[in-house]
């Protein structure tokens, strides 16, 4: 079964830190991943995925396939920035209708 | 420009009480998703829909069923409402190109006392 694995909850951080938000998965097909953010009393939007290798608000995030990580990164964090962060992975076999799995999500804090 | 559009946006229950939990969408998606949301838990899939008449279940669906007689709209029922299914509830959608990700609605937060 997949699994996506977000080990921390809480990531608290100064403004003009460098950011890393954890994400692991496991998936016997070739994955595709994605990171959606949530700001307070917000729905959840897309920032990035995987495959268009584009950098969102300052973020990036690179698809490790021998340590099974999707890891996303910042050099220098903004108050703005502050919000819950979910990794997800697509089911791409066939018959899966893409369904998304999400991990249980890590709020980043960026403090001033 | 709506996107994805849910209604209530808040609703209080009393246990045993049923609703149904409004979703429509106007960008002509074939797939649409409904996912609890927990904290601590992330998100959770419920029931899913590849296109009108179609639907299945996702990972968590008792207690809820769902329906999908249009394009536009996937409503979510709960029958019998108990306390465990306090939670945040959201519906999205996406074409059938998954890659382009999931279009999220605002989200129904629901409380069972």
């Amino acid at each position: 079964a997949q699994r996506v694995t977000q080990p921390e909850k809480l990531l608290s951080v100064f403004k003009g830190a460098p950011v890393e938000l954890k994400c692991n998965y496991s998936y016997s097909g070739s994955p595709e991943l994605f990171w959606y953010v949530q700001y307070s009393r917000q729905r959840l939007q897309l920032l990035l995925r995987h495959i268009s290798r584009e950098s969102i608000k300052g973020f990036t995030a690179d698809l490790n396939k021998g340590e099974t990580s999707f890891h996303l990164k910042k050099p220098f964090a903004q108050e703005e920035d502050s919000a819950m962060y979910y990794c997800a992975l697509s089911d791409t076999r066939p018959g899966a209708n893409s369904k998304l799995t999400f991990g249980k999500g890590i709020t980043l804090s960026v403090r001033p | 420009n709506a996107g994805v559009t849910q209604t209530p946006k808040f609703r209080i229950l009393k246990i045993g009480q049923s609703m149904t939990l409004q979703c429509t969408q106007d960008m002509n998606h074939n797939y649409m998703y409904w996912y609890r949301q927990d904290p601590g838990m992330g998100l959770k899939l419920i029931y899913y829909s590849v296109g009108a008449g179609i639907t299945d279940k996702g990972e968590v669906p008792n207690g809820y069923n769902v329906s999908r007689s249009t394009t536009e709209d996937f409503p979510l029922r709960l029958e019998l409402a108990a306390p465990s299914q306090t939670s945040v509830y959201f519906c999205a959608s996406s074409s059938s190109a998954q890659s382009y990700g999931y279009t999220f609605g605002s989200g129904t937060r629901l409380t069972v006392v």
